[in-house]
């Protein structure tokens, strides 16, 4: 099967950072990606990533260790416009099929 | 940013009624996924295409959802007839590794 878990909501502070962590078990692996998405939107694209470390992409950073089936989405300087839900989805190898968790629901307060 | 065009945004049909919507993929994007995301905002895999191929299919897609990608013309999905638990998001996505996702049709069935 394929399972992706994410906590449900996740709150911080402006001009802090916020982790939005994300654990996966699933039936074969061909990388993992990070979405933004706000209410009534569709998901917007953050980052891909298929090797473990870190990737650095400014605001938005990701982490990925394949070994523990975990990743996480880091957001620095967070400003109150970051509020939204971020979602991970882990690509199946067969023909890239993206499994999503339920997201995470990032609040920022001033 | 995504150069997935969906059309149309919004649509209302009446239960029993068909609903078709539609999908240009990004330009070189050989492959193209339909996803439905509900109420609670979870997703599922409906479909997807690799040069106008089937590659894979739900069960549920095989009943009342119909869908293709032909060459020269936007991709399409149509449900035979709406029915309530059909009231979603849909979205079309296209890919050449990383998975865009265009804005979403959200249909509403009364």
């Amino acid at each position: 099967g394929q399972g992706v878990e994410q906590p449900d909501n996740l709150m911080s502070v402006e001009g802090t950072f916020a982790r939005v962590n994300c654990t996966y078990s699933t039936s074969g692996f061909n990388g993992l990606s990070w979405y933004q998405q706000r209410e009534g939107h569709a998901p917007v694209f953050l980052s891909y990533v298929v090797l473990d470390g870190l990737k650095d992409s400014g605001h938005f950073s990701t982490f990925l260790s394949r070994s523990n089936g975990y990743s996480y989405l880091l957001l620095t300087e967070l400003q109150i416009k970051d509020s939204a839900s971020y979602l991970c989805a882990v690509r199946a190898p067969n023909y890239n099929v993206l499994y999503f968790g339920s997201g995470t629901k990032l609040t920022v307060e001033p | 940013n995504s150069k997935v065009i969906q059309t149309p945004r919004y649509l209302v049909k009446g239960q029993g009624q068909k609903a078709k919507m539609r999908c240009i993929p990004e330009k070189g994007h050989p492959v193209v996924f339909w996803y439905q995301q509900n109420k609670n905002n979870e997703f599922k895999f409906l479909i997807n295409f690799q040069n106008q191929e089937v590659l894979q299919q739900i069960d549920m897609t095989e009943k009342r959802f119909s869908a293709e990608c032909p060459s020269n013309s936007p991709c399409s999905l149509e449900i035979q007839s709406s029915e309530a638990g059909d009231s979603a998001l849909y979205l079309c996505a296209s890919s050449p590794r990383e998975v865009f996702f265009g804005k979403g049709t959200r249909l509403t069935v009364v």
